[in-house]
């Protein structure tokens, strides 16, 4: 049984430059979560697929962020014109509905 | 929205030691959950507890849902137990999580 995997792991990137993050989650989650942690801070909600349908977003998730789940498997998070805020770890999660969620290793995000 | 807090927020021990960690929340919830996270950034799953007490190995948790807080237990510390403690709460949907208690386990 393999947990949830992210790719890339680590990701250097310049400012104003778009960049793409991948999660697989656990095979039968039907869930699928983003979350975004800064130095020193605790993991924070960005947003949530049932399946295929995005059920919640968070206001921290601005017009420059885009997930996807197309078809209820894996989810891509897209952030375009990176700027130096975004740099943070990017962490995805797993669960059944009304269960316990599990991680993934995170991609590490760092804009010059 | 939902208010986590943990304590204390550093914690030094010596190896062979016991500790308690505290996580308070402002409002009722479905689920709560523990972590630690590794010096990697990985945040392993510890406990699934909205409400009771369980134990696995050395570490053991208690949540009291009626009085809004949750208490995680570690005996005989290791410094492999050294890295973040999480407790993290929701619904049935997103995690809020807490700020983390930092552990030192020395030799």
């Amino acid at each position: 049984d393999t947990g949830v995997s992210q790719d890339p792991r680590h990701k250097i990137t310049k400012r104003g430059q778009n960049v793409t993050f991948r999660c697989d989650p656990i095979s039968e989650h039907n869930r699928l979560y983003w979350y975004r942690q800064t130095l020193g801070q605790g993991p924070e909600f960005l947003t949530y697929f049932q399946n295929e349908a995005q059920l919640e977003k968070s206001r921290l998730l601005s017009d420059r962020f885009s997930a996807e789940r197309p078809k209820g498997s894996f989810s891509t998070l897209e952030i375009q014109r990176t700027e130096q805020g975004d740099s943070a770890m990017y962490l995805c999660a797993s669960s059944l509905v009304i269960d316990e969620q599990f991680f993934g290793p995170g991609t590490r995000l760092t804009v010059l | 929205g939902i208010q986590v807090e943990q304590s204390p927020p550093d914690l030094i021990l010596q190896e062979g030691a016991n500790s308690t960690l505290r996580c308070n929340f402002s409002d009722s919830v479905n689920n709560l959950q523990w972590f630690h996270q590794n010096p990697w950034g990985q945040l392993i799953n510890l406990f699934y507890i909205p409400s009771g007490t369980k134990q696995n190995g050395r570490l053991s948790a208690t949540t009291v849902a009626t009085e809004r807080y949750s208490l995680l237990y570690i005996s005989s510390s290791q410094t492999t137990d050294s890295g973040v403690y999480f407790c993290a709460v929701g619904g049935f949907q997103k995690l809020v999580f807490g700020t983390g208690t930092r552990l030192l386990v020395s030799p």
